[in-house]
């Protein structure tokens, strides 16, 4: 059973641009959420794809969007780049147990400069 | 306007003694409470969780409590082991619509360090 990988692992870059973070989620977990951690705070949550729709929202502006697709792995897209966009974005799976848990992938961590 | 709160940025303990992370909420519609582990340079970690109809959840050495009176859960680790060193978020879940299966929000995390 693979676990949740994301990529890249690091990337840098300037004001005004836009990135792309992709997630493969672990095998059979049809949901994938993604979260920014600041440094020194807790992961907060961006959104939540189930069966390739947006069902559920932080409070983030709508330049961060995203996609799920057939194959439950994801892409976090963040058009004009700002300096507090810096962070570590980090993609979870789950399967839709009604527990909460979650399984983290280890991280895109994003500089902007 | 901060929901999940770990007053504590860090703690430090003593191989073989007890670790008392704390964190408290304010919002009492969550239904459950999780905590995660996290070492540098990799993804949060399921620890053990607690559902918000129990007050104590046991897994080996580490013990969840929650007090819903206070608002306050903690987590207890005993014995302490050096690999326990790591940055621990408590999180918890909003039970409105079980849609949002993966909405936690996350305290700022505490970081504990074991001496050997």
């Amino acid at each position: 059973e693979t676990g949740v990988t994301q990529s890249p692992t690091h990337l840098i870059k300037t004001r005004g641009q836009q990135v792309t973070l992709r997630c493969s989620s672990q095998s059979g977990h049809n949901t994938v959420s993604w979260y920014q951690q600041a440094l020194g705070q807790g992961p907060q949550f961006i959104f939540q794809y189930y069966r390739e729709e947006e069902n559920g929202r932080g409070n983030f502006p709508p330049r961060f969007s995203g996609l799920q697709f057939p194959n439950y792995s994801s892409e976090l897209n963040v058009n004009a780049l700002e300096l507090d966009d810096s962070a570590l974005y980090l993609c979870a799976s789950s399967s839709g147990q009604d527990t909460g848990e979650l399984f983290f992938g280890e991280g895109s961590r994003l500089t902007v400069l | 306007d901060q929901q999940v709160k770990q007053n504590s940025p860090s703690l430090s303990v003593q191989e073989g003694r007890i670790s008392i992370l704390n964190c408290d909420y304010t919002n009492s519609m969550f239904d459950y409470f999780l905590w995660y582990k996290k070492y540098p340079a990799e993804g949060p970690t399921f620890l053990i969780s607690i559902s918000s109809i129990k007050d104590k959840n046991e897994d080996g050495r580490f013990t969840v409590f929650l007090n819903k009176s206070a608002k306050h859960l903690s987590l207890h680790i005993v014995p302490s082991q050096p690999g326990d060193s790591a940055v621990y978020f408590c999180a918890a879940r909003d039970s409105h619509g079980s849609s949002n299966t993966g909405k936690l929000i996350f305290g700022q995390g505490t970081t504990l360090q074991v001496k050997p």
